[in-house]
């Protein structure tokens, strides 16, 4: 079944202990992105990477990092979480990563920041 | 820059009702346009998308949307609502000009079908 996973699903932690965030697809996908979902606000990106080992901020990208060292897999690492990073947040892929393709979303990762 | 506005949170509805879900953008150049729904604990799946051509567009779930370049509106519209489309419905754009194939959201409008 073409996919696009997540892990954990869901998330409590501190602040400032590091955590990484998993995503992988097995649609070949050349493009991946993450988006965090806060209420009122829709989705907003943080990063996307239009294939390996290329990778680039999006609208909120602060306080995250990201890498592309497999084409299927794209971790997001919060390297000192913050409160206001509590969010949920997801993973999706697309073919080529042109404007008009649809974009396939993980089921999302629901993280708490104490 | 791009900008959606999704023009009601909430829409409550009965079984059976119609109901039209709004949806304004603002763009500078041709956009690509995307509804997504988000049912509970799930990921986005995609309803349907304009990207060129008629401007009605047909989706799943007897779904269907109206692209006015004019009113720069996307609206979403089912003729006969059921329980199980009770979801967050998300209006989205992107285009070609900016990097990143970037999907900008409106903020979401939560659907909720009663019996």
């Amino acid at each position: 079944e073409a996919q696009v996973t997540q892990n954990p699903r869901y998330l409590i932690t501190v602040t400032g202990k590091k955590l990484t965030v998993t995503c992988s697809q097995n649609m070949n996908h050349e493009y991946m992105s993450w988006y965090r979902q806060d209420p009122g606000l829709g989705l907003r990106q943080i990063y996307y990477s239009m294939n390996v080992e290329v990778t680039d901020k999006g609208d909120v990208p602060e306080g995250y990092k990201v890498s592309r060292k497999e084409k299927r897999n794209f971790p997001l690492i919060l390297e000192s979480p913050s409160p206001n990073q509590t969010s949920l947040y997801f993973c999706a892929s697309s073919f080529s990563g042109r404007a008009l393709e649809t974009q396939y979303f993980g089921p999302g990762t629901r993280l708490l920041v104490l | 820059a791009q900008s959606v506005t999704q023009l009601d949170s909430q829409v409550p509805v009965f079984e059976e009702a119609p109901v039209e879900l709004r949806c304004n953008y603002s763009s500078s150049v041709s956009v690509y346009l995307f509804w997504y729904v988000q049912y509970p604990n799930q990921g986005l799946q995609l309803l349907l998308k304009y990207l060129s051509g008629s401007t009605l567009v047909k989706g799943i779930n007897g779904f269907e949307a109206e692209f006015n370049k004019s009113q720069t509106s996307f609206h979403l519209r089912k003729p006969s609502v059921h329980i199980s489309d009770t979801a967050e419905y998300f209006c989205a754009v992107s285009d070609e000009e900016t990097s990143g194939s970037r999907l900008t959201f409106g903020e979401g409008t939560q659907l909720t079908v009663n019996p």
